[in-house]
């Protein structure tokens, strides 16, 4: 596609409630990321990808947090029994490679739980 | 461990002033350097980048030189129009591939 998609754009969550975000990267790009972003701060890492690989899960903040991307190109973010602190926007960005290289970012989902 | 330090805001400056925005980095190593924006109602675009040291990334009138000494990437441009309203993140890439974002600076430039 000609960009990062991610879906859906906004989300209400009941608190408890189990909720998936989904990234379509840009074709043929390697390297997926996974950022949370809370109102007025920069975007917080959570997880990375190479390919199918997830090489880096150090940022997800609980094991409430789960990232997959089975095949290498879409990727998905899982919250499960989401609490008020979820609430963010969260970012889904894609480069061809590693090592220096532009990373592009989705519009990003905004989740609320209430 | 890997951060970015950014001048906090907002930052309100009439058309045509000068802006910089200051930005230092911890890091192990030679990180590669960022700045990215974000309009209202957008997602992120990277504004400029710079890979080693001494490097200028430019971009739009806007520029940042990647000083390995001051461990610092300042945002600079001469002279600010209305349309660069938005809010500006500087990143670095860290040895494992992900970026590192400051807390981010909005900008608002008045007619």
């Amino acid at each position: 596609g000609a960009g990062v998609s991610q879906s859906p754009r906004y989300k209400v969550a009941k608190r408890g409630q189990d909720v998936a975000l989904r990234c379509d990267p840009i074709s043929g790009h390697v390297s997926l990321f996974w950022y949370q972003q809370a109102l007025g701060q920069g975007p917080e890492f959570l997880t990375y990808f190479q390919n199918e690989a997830q090489l880096d899960k150090s940022g997800l903040p609980s094991d409430r947090f789960f990232a997959e991307r089975p095949e290498g190109s879409v990727s998905t973010l899982k919250i499960q029994r989401t609490q008020q602190e979820d609430s963010a926007v969260y970012l889904c960005a894609s480069s061809l490679s590693s090592g220096g290289t532009e990373a592009f970012f989705g519009q990003g989902t905004r989740l609320t739980v209430v | 461990g890997d951060s970015v330090t950014q001048m906090e805001g907002p930052v309100t400056l009439s058309e045509e002033a000068f802006l910089t925005i200051n930005c230092t980095y911890t890091a192990t190593g030679y990180p590669s350097l960022f700045w990215y924006v974000q309009y209202p109602g957008e997602g992120l675009q990277l504004l400029l980048k710079a890979t080693k040291a001494d490097d200028k990334g430019s971009n739009k009138g806007f520029e940042a030189t990647y000083r390995k000494e001051t461990t610092s990437f300042h945002l600079e441009k001469g002279s600010v129009q209305v349309s660069d309203s938005a809010v500006y993140f500087c990143a670095l890439m860290g040895r494992g591939n992900q970026f590192y974002f400051g807390t981010g600076t909005s900008l608002t430039v008045i007619p």
